[in-house]
């Protein structure tokens, strides 16, 4: 089956620092890729969209500046949190999709998330 | 008015029990529906999802559309309690690429 990678799993960072988070589907090609932010005790947020080798779509509030997306291969995206802040602490989560509608192959599939602390 | 509504909860049921997990949308146009499980600190897995209205049965797992009532439900039989977790129900519009998710209830099956 379809399968995200999603690393690292917990990552601690002193603020002003930048984190990088990596998302790799591993069996397949994704066409779109997604991240998600998630609080406690809260839904999925989508942060943004990503096409490979184009520049994300941020959803509105976004700092895209702060959360900066590249998608440079079928198989990888990343996501860099650029002078990382405590308030930035989350849950990251990735989504990989391969093909144009939910019902070809895999549909979305989720990566296992990173879990960011900002001291 | 949010999107797509889901009571949180939290749902606490003994293991064996039918459970019942809903969400209610606003935006007819949605075309999919999907139900996720969510284990604390991993990401969503997708359980089951359903094209238009109907119903979709896959092992204990019961998923059921109303389009005309825009109401959604998973149903699970027998539960146990590897069961528990939070479930998301999410949907989306025919080629939008976009998932939009119910805030998730989370369940507990006590043994």
């Amino acid at each position: 089956g379809a399968v995200v990678s999603q690393h690292p799993s917990r990552v601690i960072c002193k603020s002003g620092t930048s984190v990088k988070i990596e998302c790799r589907s591993l069996d397949f090609q994704a066409t779109t890729m997604f991240w998600y932010r998630q609080f406690p005790k809260q839904s999925l947020m989508l942060m943004a969209t990503s096409n490979e080798g184009s520049k994300a779509t941020y959803e509105q509030g976004v700092e895209k500046d702060k959360f900066l997306i590249n998608h440079a291969s079928l198989t990888l995206s990343t996501l860099t949190v650029t002078s990382a802040h405590p308030e930035d602490s989350s849950f990251y989560i990735c989504s990989a999709r391969s093909g144009a509608s939910v019902s070809a192959n895999y549909g979305y599939t989720f990566g296992s998330g990173t879990r960011l602390t900002v001291v | 008015q949010k999107e797509v509504e889901q009571d949180p909860g939290p749902l606490s049921v003994p293991e064996g029990a039918i459970v019942s997990l809903n969400c209610t949308y606003s935006n007819s146009a949605f075309q999919y529906f999907m139900w996720y499980r969510q284990y604390s600190r991993k990401g969503p897995e997708l359980l089951m999802y359903t094209y238009s209205s109907g119903n979709k049965e896959d092992g204990r797992f019961t998923a059921q559309v109303d389009k005309s009532s825009k109401y959604i439900s998973l149903f699970i039989r027998d539960s146990q309690p590897s069961d528990s977790a939070t479930y998301l129900c999410a949907m989306e519009l025919q080629g939008a690429q976009k998932l939009v998710f119910g805030q998730g209830t989370r369940l507990t099956i006590n043994p």
